[in-house]
């Protein structure tokens, strides 16, 4: 079946940095890639949609220049948590959607920041 | 607005026994409802969906759900738990092929042997 290889799986940095993370889709070309948060315990929530060669669509509360999201390719979008701080830390899951319209999950990344 | 409830934070069962972990969701025209297991550190795995036809999904693992349209609900399944069936199990909806899911709560499940 299709993979979503999302890396890295788990990363630890310190406050102030940036981290970026990627989400590939391996065998299939993904025209749109979801990116969502899960704090401990809590349902993912979607934040922000991103459409290859266009700008990403953010929920509401979700802050764009903190999160930047590029989808430059069909097989590869990245996040980049800028000027991390500890309220980011936090479980980030990307999902991909093929040309049939079926989503794929990446297997998560779980950030910590200190 | 679209929304997923997921009523229980947990349920218990021992192994051997039925379990249901309840879903039910509030989506304007027909909804597309999805079912994923989380394993601790781990990303989403999917179990099984709806979307038409039969109201009764078989999905992976033994699992399943029946999709029932008056009561909004989207129950998820299986005849005989297992201890590794332990795990976060999320419910989701979408209103259009494709589009984001929307994510209920989780339930986690815990079997005993």
């Amino acid at each position: 079946g299709a993979v979503v290889s999302q890396h890295p799986s788990w990363v630890i940095c310190k406050s102030g940095t940036s981290v970026k993370i990627e989400c590939r889709s391996l065998d299939f070309q993904a025209t749109t890639m979801f990116w969502y948060r899960q704090f401990p315990k809590q349902s993912l929530m979607l934040m922000a949609t991103s459409n290859e060669g266009s700008k990403a669509t953010y929920e509401q509360g979700v802050e764009k220049d903190k999160f930047l999201i590029n989808h430059a390719s069909l097989t590869l979008s990245t996040l980049t948590v800028t000027s991390a701080h500890p309220e980011d830390s936090s479980f980030y899951i990307c999902s991909a959607r093929d040309r049939e319209v079926k989503l794929f999950f990446g297997s998560g990344t779980q950030l910590s920041v200190l | 607005a679209q929304s997923v409830a997921q009523p229980e934070d947990q349920v218990n069962v021992a192994e051997g026994n039925p379990l249901t972990v309840k879903c039910t969701y509030s989506v304007s025209g027909n909804p597309y409802l999805f079912w994923y297991v989380q394993y601790p550190n781990r990303g989403l795995q999917f179990l099984l969906k709806y979307i038409t036809g039969d109201n009764l999904v078989k999905g992976s693992y033994g699992f399943e759900a029946e999709f029932n349209k008056s009561q909004t609900s989207f129950h998820l399944k299986k005849p005989s738990a297992l201890v590794s069936d332990s795990a976060l199990y999320f419910c989701a909806v979408s209103y259009q092929a494709g589009t984001a899911l929307i994510f209920g709560k989780g339930t986690t499940l815990s079997v005993s042997s």
